[in-house]
């Protein structure tokens, strides 16, 4: 069976410091990988989504960015955070565009 | 307006209700619609996923599709008290350059009380 795993699970960083969050999906190949970022009371905005190993295509213009590096395997970086990239950012993965997305456990960011 | 539009609630019932919650969406292109439920500080979870109109049933959640009055809703019935979590509504584009992309609503808080 499929399992996707992010990590860390909480973050606190401090404003105009790095960030890299990684996920990693098991048991499929070359599976869609999509960051959302969930701000509190709010729905999910997706980030960025990638259908293949160095393919990154991005929804929101931002100081965040995307890397795909292996195929199952999913970062999304920062280099230097801002109080509004504080928020839940989930990855998901999907076998295909026209599949259903299915969420891994999430981390939690927050930036003082 | 936003292409998925869902009422924040929150929305609190006693235990043993039926439940309904609701979205409407904008953009007519072919597309598909999904429930997830999240519980606090989780990821979400896949509960219903259908592509036509009409009711899809699975257990005690009814998901329902009207497309022509752009409209979905979720029935829980016999709600329980783990039950209580946002209830996300999404629909994805089947086809064009927003292919297989989610667009979410705001979510909706349901709390049900013993």
């Amino acid at each position: 069976s499929q399992t996707i795993h992010q990590w860390p699970a909480t973050l606190v960083q401090p404003v105009g410091s790095p960030l890299s969050l990684e996920c990693t999906v098991e048991g499929t190949s070359n599976p869609n990988l999509y960051w959302y970022r969930q701000a509190a009371g709010r729905g999910l905005q997706l980030l960025f989504y990638s259908v293949g190993i160095g393919q990154i295509s991005s929804e929101v213009p931002q100081n965040l960015s995307a890397s795909r590096p292996q195929d199952r395997q999913f970062i999304l970086s920062s280099k230097k955070l801002l109080l509004s990239d504080s928020g839940f950012y989930l990855c998901a993965w999907t076998p295909s565009p026209a599949d259903t997305q299915y969420f891994g456990p999430g981390t939690r960011l927050t930036v003082l | 307006q936003k292409e998925v539009e869902q009422d924040p609630g929150p929305l609190s019932v006693p235990e043993g209700a039926i439940v309904s919650l609701n979205c409407t969406y904008s953009n007519s292109a072919f597309q598909y619609f999904m429930w997830y439920r999240q519980y606090s500080r989780k990821g979400p979870e896949l509960l219903m996923y259908t592509y036509s109109s009409g009711n899809k049933e699975d257990g005690r959640f009814t998901a329902q599709v009207d497309k022509s009055s752009k409209y979905i809703s979720l029935f829980i019935r016999d709600s329980q008290p783990s039950d209580s979590a946002t209830y996300l509504c999404a629909k994805a584009n089947a086809g064009g350059t927003s292919y297989g992309k989610l667009t979410f609503g705001q979510g909706t808080i349901l709390t049900v009380h013993p």
